[in-house]
């Protein structure tokens, strides 16, 4: 079975630019979530779609973050314009049935370096 | 009230040892207890699970132990092996009254197996 599928796996650019990460998740998977990791502030989720509409987005940082879901098995979460602070790696996770006792299963991740 | 409190940061055990990893935390609605496990270049992926109602779960050499009262949850790994060098971390759950739910993971710890 395919996993769940992040593309980038890198992205260098530089300040300002617009970045654009994608995300496939698990076939039949109705939950989604963005979470970042960094050393200092360790994981956390950014926003939680369920059944392709987000529940969940108080975890975006700013508004220069915005996340979409336009169908079950595509996603993107854009950071418009980018910062050297948004430098992360960026991981999508997705799980079956919303329910909390439903394993999320994270893709590779995103490693997004922003000069 | 949201924080999961992981420790200790950093774990270094002998092939053959018990590692211990400990997590402590405030929410008494935290219904579902995962423990993830990340290995280098890779997302978390679901290592072993605990709800609130039992006090201990076996899954191999993984033990979670688990102290309502106290609030403290730990995962224990018997027979340390070097394969197991990974950063390991604890997360909470708890269910919004809408249905909704999400984790919040603990800081990490990685955890290094001599050989």
């Amino acid at each position: 079975d395919a996993g769940v599928i992040q593309s980038p796996r890198h992205e260098v650019t530089e300040m300002g630019q617009e970045v654009t990460l994608r995300c496939k998740p698990i076939s039949g998977h109705n939950s989604l979530f963005w979470y970042r990791q960094t050393m200092m502030r360790g994981l956390e989720l950014l926003i939680y779609f369920n059944n392709n509409v987000p529940i969940d987005d108080s975890g975006m940082p700013e508004d220069r973050f915005s996340a979409k879901m336009p169908n079950a098995s595509f996603s993107t979460l854009k950071i418009q314009p980018s910062e050297p602070r948004d430098s992360a790696v960026y991981f999508c996770a997705s799980s079956s049935r919303g329910q909390p006792n439903q394993p999320q299963h994270f893709g590779d991740g995103t490693r997004l370096s922003i000069l | 009230q949201q924080q999961v409190k992981q420790s200790p940061q950093s774990l270094i055990v002998q092939k053959g040892g018990i590692s211990i990893i400990n997590c402590a935390y405030e929410n008494t609605a935290f219904d579902y207890f995962p423990w993830y496990q990340q290995f280098p270049g890779k997302g978390p992926a679901l290592l072993i699970a605990i709800r609130p109602d039992v006090s201990e779960k076996k899954e191999g050499r993984f033990t979670i132990s688990f102290n309502k009262s106290a609030k403290q949850f730990s995962l224990h790994i018997m027979d340390s092996q070097p394969g197991d060098s990974a950063t390991y971390f604890c997360a909470a759950s708890y269910t919004s009254a809408s249905g909704t739910y999400k984790y919040i993971f603990g800081t990490g710890t990685r955890l290094k197996v001599l050989a």
